[in-house]
């Protein structure tokens, strides 16, 4: 079982739709939780961190947290093609970040 | 600008040769990183370095070596490299070795034919 895993996609929601994203760990000590998102051929930049259970949101972005069930999800409201990109989940469990594969979100107009 | 930076963008290179990739970052971070990002985008980390101590040592083959001039400064230093070293290197920096906000570069490619 991967440290954290996420669908690869490609996943194509039409503009203005909500695209949601998933992310699931295995290490329970797990205390912080990050997405990136990554433009092909750019580096990956941070857009949410979430440490508690329940909801954050910053904009059209909400990030999911819930500890139990080991699931982090971001759902983006409204979406707009310059959404498209993937996105990186990543989980901190002890001093290092590490990252899921990626999901490869299409928004189309 | 402030930023973490990388030279060279991109880098290609024959088997079996030693090449160097540099990192500065002016944010006045303590902690750096090494990432590689393979064909399938996977990104793991390598090393990293704290004031220049190193505090992360993924199983990363010998030939890559990791230094620390200072804490402004990782570079990365990779002997006979081989096909599988082909992949998108990336450096990031911390304030501190905390769940703290990790700042990327603008990455290089490293192609080994």
């Amino acid at each position: 079982q991967k440290e954290v895993e996420q669908n690869s996609g490609p996943l194509s929601v039409p503009e203005g739709a909500i695209a949601s994203l998933n992310c699931t760990y295995s290490d329970r000590g797990s205390q912080s939780f990050f997405w990136y998102r990554q433009y092909s051929g750019k580096s990956p930049e941070l857009i949410m961190f979430i440490y508690s259970n329940g909801d954050k949101e910053d904009g059209r972005f909400t990030a999911q947290l819930n500890k139990a069930s080991q699931y982090v999800s971001l759902l983006i409201r409204d979406s707009q093609p310059s959404d498209s990109a993937t996105y990186l989940c990543a989980v901190r469990p002890g001093g290092k970040l590490i990252f899921g594969q990626g999901t490869e979100l299409s928004v189309k107009p | 600008d402030t930023a973490v930076s990388q030279t060279p963008k991109y880098l290609v290179t024959q088997m079996g040769n030693d090449k160097s990739i540099k990192c500065e970052q002016n944010l006045g971070h303590d902690t750096m990183y090494w990432y590689k990002q393979d064909s399938k985008k996977f990104l793991k980390i390598m090393f990293s370095y704290n004031n220049k101590e190193l505090i992360i040592n993924e199983t990363v083959p010998n030939r890559f070596s990791p230094k620390s001039p200072d804490k402004a400064h990782l570079n990365l230093h990779i002997n006979s490299l081989e096909l599988g070293d082909s992949a998108v290197y990336f450096c990031a920096s911390s304030h501190g070795t905390g769940p703290d906000e990790q700042y990327f570069g603008p990455g290089t490619r490293l192609t080994v034919t």
